[in-house]
């Protein structure tokens, strides 16, 4: 366990269908990611926060997908109007960046695996 | 952005021999390398890191190699047990950015 949370554990959901995910990072930790992972690929970036405000997101992140993290702390992934292609094990990823230093090392959750029908 | 490719995709090894995973990484600003193993159904587990200030790391059975000229990093696991046998993941890092995963290999340890 690495003190990193994330729920639900499962989402079966039709298409068509919005679905939220949470992730509760160690508490201290001030880098949030979210990352997406299908069968058979390596995970990949969707987007990330410094504290509350995000930083980045990448192009695989639709119009459909949004994230926030509204007092630094968790942070929620909404998918809306699920998509087939939207299945996979969505992953968070807690760090702590120091100001001046490189990036920390990354702290998987266990995931949230959706399954669009 | 940083492209990261992974080899081989699959390996099988003998239990008690040594298994060599290798990497590229396009991006030359990248100075973090981490190095994820995968159980079927389970998060990425962190097994070795490296930064661009050093050559080599190891950690027991397990050891990773940098060279920045030649942009490629890899992974070795001596004395190969069964409980070996995961996806195994490598990654760059630039700066203080995302992480970007190689595409996995398949590492089936045969007792």
């Amino acid at each position: 366990d690495t003190g990193v949370s994330q729920d639900p554990r499962h989402k079966i959901t039709k298409r068509g269908q919005n679905v939220t995910f949470r992730c509760d990072p160690i508490s201290e930790h001030n880098r949030l990611y979210w990352y997406r992972q299908t069968l058979g690929q390596g995970p990949e970036f969707l987007t990330y926060f410094q504290n509350e405000a995000q930083l980045e997101k990448s192009r695989l992140l639709s119009d459909r997908f949004s994230a926030e993290r509204p007092k630094g702390s968790f942070s929620t992934l909404e998918i809306q109007r699920t998509e087939q292609g939207d299945s996979a094990m969505y992953l968070c990823v807690s760090s702590l960046v120091a100001l001046a230093g490189p990036g920390g090392t990354q702290y998987f959750g266990p995931g949230t695996r959706l399954l669009v029908l | 952005g940083e492209n990261v490719e992974q080899h081989p995709s699959t390996l099988s090894v003998q239990e008690g021999d040594s298994a060599v995973i290798k990497c590229t990484y396009s991006d030359s600003a990248s100075n973090y390398f981490p190095w994820y193993k995968q159980e079927l159904g389970k998060r990425p587990q962190l097994i070795i890191d490296i930064r661009s200030n050093v050559g080599e790391k190891k950690d027991q059975r397990i050891a990773v190699t940098l060279n920045k000229t030649a942009k490629h990093f890899s992974l070795h696991i001596t004395e190969t047990q069964p409980e070996d046998s995961a996806v195994y993941f490598c990654a760059a890092m630039a700066g203080r950015r995302a992480l970007t995963f190689g595409s996995g290999t398949r590492l089936q340890v045969q007792p």
